[in-house]
């Protein structure tokens, strides 16, 4: 059975940072894509992060580049995102899913899609 | 980026009853990479639906997905009492990747 536990969240300051971690489990972690999608409180879902299976490919959404690190351990089956210079409206629930597919014609990480997800973690940004 | 807009907003139906939901892109959707996600209040999403008509592992037969291009579909056949949920459409064939903002089925 997968399943991906997320931790890590919590309160942050504007301007602060944190370090959220999923741990895998169930399948084989290091043959497989990974992302983080966010939903703000009573909001929709936001796709933020992507990465390739051997971390040699990484994608963000514009709202969280430069800000945001996503980055795998393939030895441990975890994934991480390294949240920096947080804004009030980075508070959201985070969850992190797993891909599956091929990449399309149009590239990478076009064409991969979400099959399991996290339960999710909250992150609250407020000073 | 590809806009989804998602309709109706809410849909209140009865068990029993048959449920039509609409995702229309602002653009066409490439190779219709397009999901469907049910999620419950206080749960993750599960994945209903991908490739715009394949039913992921464990779906029921009573959901199904149609369409392409710029025009989508997501139906329940026969509503039963745990289909009640909110359920969005994503697409993931041109970054970045974006989702609907929700149709909520009701009883």
């Amino acid at each position: 059975e997968v399943q991906l536990l997320e931790s890590g969240g919590g309160l942050g300051q504007p301007g602060g940072s944190l370090r959220l971690s999923c741990a895998a489990s169930g399948f084989t972690f290091r043959g497989y894509a990974m992302t983080w999608v966010r939903q703000a409180p009573g909001k929709g879902l936001e796709w933020v992060s992507t990465i390739s299976k051997s971390a040699d490919s990484t994608y963000y959404a514009d709202s969280v580049k430069d800000r945001f690190t996503i980055s795998r351990d393939n030895s441990r089956n975890t994934l991480f995102l390294q949240v920096n210079s947080l804004r009030v409206e980075d508070t959201a629930v985070y969850y992190c899913a797993k891909l599956m597919g091929f990449c399309g014609n149009t590239g990478c990480p076009n064409g991969w899609y979400i099959d399991y997800w996290g339960q999710g973690i909250l992150v609250t940004v407020s000073s | 980026e590809i806009v989804l807009t998602q309709s109706p907003g809410t849909l209140s139906l009865s068990p029993g009853e048959r449920a039509t939901l609409s995702c229309r892109a602002s653009q066409s959707i490439s190779s219709s990479y397009l999901a469907w996600f049910q999620q419950k209040r206080g749960q993750a999403p599960r994945l209903l639906i991908y490739g715009a008509s394949s039913r992921a592992t464990g779906i029921p037969d009573r959901f199904s997905g149609s369409g392409s291009g710029t025009d989508f579909t997501l139906t329940i056949s026969r509503l039963e009492p745990e289909d009640f949920a909110l359920y969005y459409c994503q697409q993931y064939g041109t970054s970045p990747w974006t989702f609907g903002q929700g149709t909520k089925v009701e009883i």
